[in-house]
């Protein structure tokens, strides 16, 4: 089975700052992986699907890239409504996997 | 619109039973492979399984496999969960999703439903 390293677990920044978040897999996954957005109380939100494409409707501060094992998402400039957990999934075998997860909060 | 609507969860004694629906519209539900996934109370995202779209391929996490079922009736639109010898750490949220390796499918999610397994 995949497994998903994310990291860091946790992370403050101030608003306008550049933040990384990197998801490693344990085996090769192409670039089948997704990051998601979930804010408390909802259900996740896909922000980049196949590593680096941003999903329709999402600011454009927010990219991914990576393939293979190493994958990296960021956000250019931290804003305010951006304070959620942030989850990259594998989607290149079964059974899935999530990371982690990173959540993000403002300093 | 597009949404997927899950219901079913409740309390639960350990060792029960319970049968998770989600009821899939605005979108051609028999075209998309779905899962379940769950998450625990202040914890991440755990995958639980996997159905394609016809229904003939099945994955399960090792944490469920033999206690939970999923199924699918494409007539209905809906996707089921049915879940078996119930234990403490099955409580959480379920979500059900399309699964990101649907051909040209979309990322839908459920709002959830929530599981508590307790005496």
């Amino acid at each position: 089975d995949i497994q998903m390293t994310q990291s860091p677990s946790s992370l403050s920044a101030s608003v306008g700052d550049r933040v990384t978040i990197t998801c490693q897999a344990s085996q090769d996954i192409s670039n089948y992986l997704n990051w998601y957005q979930q804010k408390p109380g909802k259900a996740p939100n896909l922000v980049i699907y196949d590593a680096s494409n941003l999903e329709t409707g999402v600011p454009s501060r927010f990219s991914g890239s990576g393939s293979g094992t190493d994958f990296t998402f960021t956000i250019s400039s931290l804003q305010p409504e951006d304070i959620a957990t942030y989850y990259c999934q594998q989607y290149d075998n079964l059974p899935r996997a999530f990371g982690g997860g990173t959540k993000v909060e403002i300093k | 619109q597009v949404q997927l609507v899950e219901s079913g969860g409740g309390l639960v004694k350990p060792g029960g039973s319970l049968r998770l629906s989600c009821a899939a519209s605005g979108f051609t539900f028999s075209d998309y492979y779905m899962s379940w996934i769950r998450q625990a109370p202040g914890k991440g995202l755990e995958w639980v399984s996997y159905i394609s779209s016809s229904g003939n391929s099945i994955y399960y996490a090792d944490s469920v496999k033999g206690r939970f079922t999923i199924s699918r009736d494409n007539a209905k639109n809906s996707l089921y969960l049915q879940m078996n010898s119930l234990r403490a750490e099955d409580t959480a949220m379920y979500y059900c999703a399309t699964d990101p390796e649907t051909p040209y499918g979309m990322d839908v999610w459920g709002q959830g439903t929530t599981v508590t397994v307790s005496s």
